[in-house]
């Protein structure tokens, strides 16, 4: 049974530009939510996907914008990419009659230069 | 505002001594209190819960407390050992919908001397 994978591992990016990132939740899960980490820091939640609908949103800018699949799998879209963009970014799943107990993904680290 | 903290960037224990980890909420009032375990380049990995109408929970050389009325819990590895050395998260669902947007704190980097 696989986990939560994401994709890429690892991305550069120039300020001003725009980044996709991929997440295929835990097999069963019907739940996807990203978080950002910067270095040293907690994981910052962002938004929710359930249903194909954003359900919850933490406090980020518009640039931040996502989208879930009939097959749950999720992006995370970010325009408009600042040097404070930069952090590992993670992807967890649930299952939204389950346990509340939250699966992540090995992340992506994107740097921005 | 809002926040969650955790007692120390890190802590050094000796193997086979009890790490205490601590993590101190305000203006919440949380149905329940997570912990994850994060090792360096990796996402949180879930070790356990605990809801607002318990007290203390255990698994194998876990324990977690809960103090609704200290805004506190403690997470506690008993027989500690190198391979505990780890950052340890504590998180919140602070919006009580259930819908799993958690809160984290900044962590606190366990290194267990051998």
């Amino acid at each position: 049974d696989a986990g939560v994978t994401q994709s890429p591992t690892h991305l550069i990016k120039t300020r001003g530009q725009q980044v996709t990132l991929r997440c295929s939740p835990k097999s069963g899960h019907d739940t996807v939510s990203w978080y950002q980490q910067a270095l040293g820091q907690g994981p910052q939640f962002i938004f929710q996907y359930y249903e194909e609908e954003e359900r919850q949103r933490g406090n980020f800018p518009d640039r931040f914008s996502g989208h879930q699949f009939p097959n749950y799998s999720s992006e995370l879209n970010v325009n408009a990419l600042l040097l404070g963009d930069s952090a590992l970014y993670l992807c967890a799943s649930s299952f939204r009659e389950g346990s509340y107990e939250q699966y992540f993904g090995p992340g992506t680290r994107l740097t921005v230069t | 505002s809002q926040k969650i903290e955790q007692n120390s960037e890190a802590l050094n224990i000796q193997e086979g001594k009890t790490a205490t980890l601590t993590c101190n909420y305000t203006n919440y009032s949380p149905a329940y209190l997570q912990w994850y375990r994060q090792d360096p380049g990796r996402g949180p990995v879930f070790l356990l819960l605990i809801r607002e109408n318990e007290k203390e929970k255990r698994k194998e050389r876990l324990k977690v407390t809960f103090d609704t009325t200290l805004k506190q819990s403690l997470f506690h590895i008993t027989a500690s050992q190198p391979a505990d050395s780890a950052t340890y998260l504590c998180a919140l669902d602070i919006s009580r919908t259930g819908r799993r947007a958690l809160t984290f704190g900044s962590g606190t980097r366990l290194q267990v001397q051998p």
